[in-house]
């Protein structure tokens, strides 16, 4: 079974640009998690979907983050303009449903720099 | 405001030592207590998990204790090993909901031979 993908692995932009990360979950997982760590911090939640819902954007740091999940399958983060401040590495996850039951998969993550 | 508190930082232990973790939360209403194991260029996995209605629980050479009335928790690697080097993060949720993780901030585990 293939694990949560992630593109790209690493990403360096330069302030003001637009980067847009995507993740693939695994087929079936209808529920998709966005997080962010950023230099050393703990992991944060971002967002979260069920199958092309937003269920919970409360993580989102702002309007210059946009998450889609059309069709209910892969997801992208956009962020525009970056800032250097958007700078870490961000993880995606999926789980089958959505409760504490359910094991939470994360992708290996986008490293983000913003110069 | 940090919810999940986690120590140390980084930790160096020898090999066949115990590794400790240790871990404090403020929000009474979480309800699952998972920790997190990540090796590099790796996601964070799933490692063991558990919930305030028992005090530890143990998986192989890992064992989360458990301290409700404290509000903290611990991970215990026993006869750590150089395999074992990774970061771990402790975290906590609610259940009944989703998978909205408040995680700590991650030790470094390094094991030395």
């Amino acid at each position: 079974e293939a694990g949560v993908t992630q593109f790209p692995s690493h990403s360096v932009i330069e302030k003001g640009q637009t980067v847009t990360l995507r993740c693939d979950p695994i087929s079936g997982h209808d529920n998709l998690y966005w997080y962010r760590r950023v230099m050393g911090k703990e992991i944060k939640f971002l967002l979260h979907f069920v199958k092309e819902s937003k269920q919970d954007e409360s993580g989102m740091p702002n309007n210059r983050f946009l998450a889609e999940r059309t069709g209910g399958t892969y997801s992208t983060l956009k962020v525009q303009p970056a800032e250097l401040e958007d700078s870490g590495v961000y993880f995606c996850a999926s789980s089958r449903q959505g409760g504490t039951n359910e094991k939470l998969f994360f992708g290996s993550g986008t490293q983000l720099s913003v110069l | 405001q940090q919810q999940v508190k986690q120590s140390p930082q980084s930790l160096i232990v020898q090999k066949g030592g115990i590794s400790i973790i240790n871990c404090a939360y403020e929000n009474t209403a979480f309800d699952y207590f998972p920790w997190y194991q990540q090796f590099p260029g790796k996601g964070p996995a799933l490692l063991i998990a558990i919930r305030p209605d028992v005090s530890e629980k143990k998986e192989g050479r890992f064992t989360i204790s458990f301290n409700k009335s404290a509000k903290q928790f611990s991970l215990h690697i026993m006869d750590s090993q150089p395999g074992d080097s990774a970061t771990y993060f402790c975290a906590a949720s609610i259940e009944g909901g989703y998978q909205k993780v408040t995680f700590g901030t991650g030790t470094k585990l390094q094991v030395i031979p």
